[in-house]
């Protein structure tokens, strides 16, 4: 069956250190990878996806992510994180041969301070 | 950028009551969803809508849920008679294509009394 695990349930970095959050996903086959953003009271904002070729994607806002098929895992990374990236951050999956689905993840709560 | 837009932001309704949460998805857009995501869990999909009808819909889309495009422009889910469980926050999204990237609405609380 698929499912999005992301093992981080919240995190809190410094503004300005790195960021890295985790995802991991099973799948029967390369799905389509994709990252979310939710900031208080809003919706879903896509920050960045994968559905093939390069593995290393870049999103908006500074964030990048990398596609790791032996390690199955789709992380999200940010070179330096700024006080306006605090948000719940979730990962998703689906893939147009399974279906309109897309499977969500738990999500990261992400603090940043000063 | 193009938006989905959603109404009400808010929604209070007394348990066995019906609601009607509206959606409107990007204009040249052909693929519609409705996902929920109950206080501190995961979004979670709910149905998808093609060609003027249900494509998808999981074990929470039961009986009392029913999803309409009744014109060229809007989305909606009908709850018949909700239940306290039906609180969450629900998403509308919508999309050009299979497997393409979702555009979300900021979302409609629905709080069942």
């Amino acid at each position: 069956a698929q499912s999005v695990t992301q093992p981080d349930i919240h995190i809190t970095v410094s503004e300005g250190a790195s960021l890295e959050l985790r995802c991991n996903y099973s799948y029967g086959a390369t799905p389509y990878l994709f990252w979310y953003v939710q900031s208080p009271g809003q919706g879903l904002q896509l920050l960045l996806k994968y559905f093939s070729g390069d593995t290393l994607v870049q999103g908006i806002k500074g964030f990048e992510a990398e596609f790791k098929r032996s390690q199955s895992s789709f992380n999200l990374r940010k070179p330096s994180v700024h006080w306006s990236d605090a948000a719940e951050y979730f990962c998703a999956v689906g893939h147009p041969n399974t279906g309109n689905q897309f499977y969500f993840g738990t999500g990261t709560s992400l603090t940043v301070i000063p | 950028e193009p938006e989905v837009t959603q109404t009400p932001s808010h929604q209070v309704t007394q348990m066995g009551q019906e609601v009607i949460l509206r959606c409107v998805p990007i204009s040249n857009h052909l693929y519609f969803y409705w996902y929920r995501q109950i206080l501190g869990q995961k979004v979670e999909f709910l149905v998808s809508f093609y060609n003027n009808e249900i494509s998808e819909k999981s074990e929470i889309f039961d009986d009392q849920f029913s999803v309409e495009r009744p014109d060229g422009s809007n989305f909606t889910l009908k709850i018949r008679s909700t239940k306290l469980e039906d609180s969450a926050m629900y998403f509308c999204a919508s999309s050009g294509g299979l497997g393409e990237k979702l555009f979300f609405g900021s979302g409609t609380q629905l709080s069942v009394l």
